[in-house]
């Protein structure tokens, strides 16, 4: 079975970084595209950010785009989220998501999740 | 960019049939996969269908999903309601630029 471990939350300042990283077992690793979603606390789900299997190709939601960066590498199994210039609004619960498959469309296609971390920005 | 648009709750009794729509508020339904993904409560998702209307394994049969290109929308159907169901439902899909997430749909089984 799938096996996704998210880390790296925690509480940060308004304007401060944080890096989180998912550690991904039990598949074939760079044969699959990689996504960041995140939960604000009692909201809904929102795609942030997503990366190809061979890591070529990445995509942003526009309020991130500029402030984080999602890279792989495919030799650890791991995915990492950089997050710059947080802001209030970046709180929330960050999910790593497995794709079905390496490239788009089916790139897109979630198959499996991990348990989350916690990012928290505030004073 | 398109919407998904999901009702706020439903409920149901145990044992009974039960659907959430989803629905696409521009582009076909038809043209990108839909995906459906329970939520409980302090959980992470699990996804329950995928590619329209495939089950991961693991996932009962009792949950199935399709679409309705004349209302451009999906529909996840859960039939013989288990306490167990009770949960947070959210669609997916996407195009080529974005991942959309319907706003949830919260089971209730009571």
């Amino acid at each position: 079975e799938v096996q996704l471990v998210e880390s790296g939350g925690g509480l940060v300042q308004p304007g401060g970084s944080l890096r989180l990283s998912c550690a991904a077992s039990r598949f074939t690793f760079s044969n699959y595209a990689m996504s960041w979603v995140r939960q604000a606390p009692g909201k809904g789900l929102e795609w942030v950010s997503i990366i190809s299997g061979d890591g070529s190709g990445t995509q942003y939601v526009d309020s991130v785009k500029g402030r984080f960066t999602i890279s792989r590498d495919n030799s650890k199994n791991t995915v990492d989220l950089q997050m710059h210039s947080l802001r209030a609004e970046d709180t929330a619960v960050y999910y790593c998501a497995k794709g079905v498959d390496s490239v788009y469309p089916r790139s897109r296609v979630v198959d499996s999740w991990g348990q989350g971390t916690l990012v928290t920005v505030s004073s | 960019n398109f919407m998904l648009t999901q009702p706020h709750s439903v409920s149901e009794s145990p044992g009974k049939t039960v659907t959430i729509s989803c629905t696409r508020s521009s582009g076909s339904i038809a043209s990108n996969f839909v995906q459906w993904y329970q939520q409980r409560p302090g959980s992470s998702p699990t996804t329950m269908i995928y590619l329209h209307n495939q089950r991961p394994s693991g996932v009962p049969d009792r949950f199935s999903g399709s679409i309705d290109s004349s209302s451009n929308s999906a529909s996840l159907t859960v039939s013989g309601l288990k306490t167990e169901d009770e949960a947070d439902y959210y669609c997916q899909s996407y195009d080529s630029t974005n991942v959309v997430f319907g706003g949830g749909t919260k089971l209730t089984v009571l």
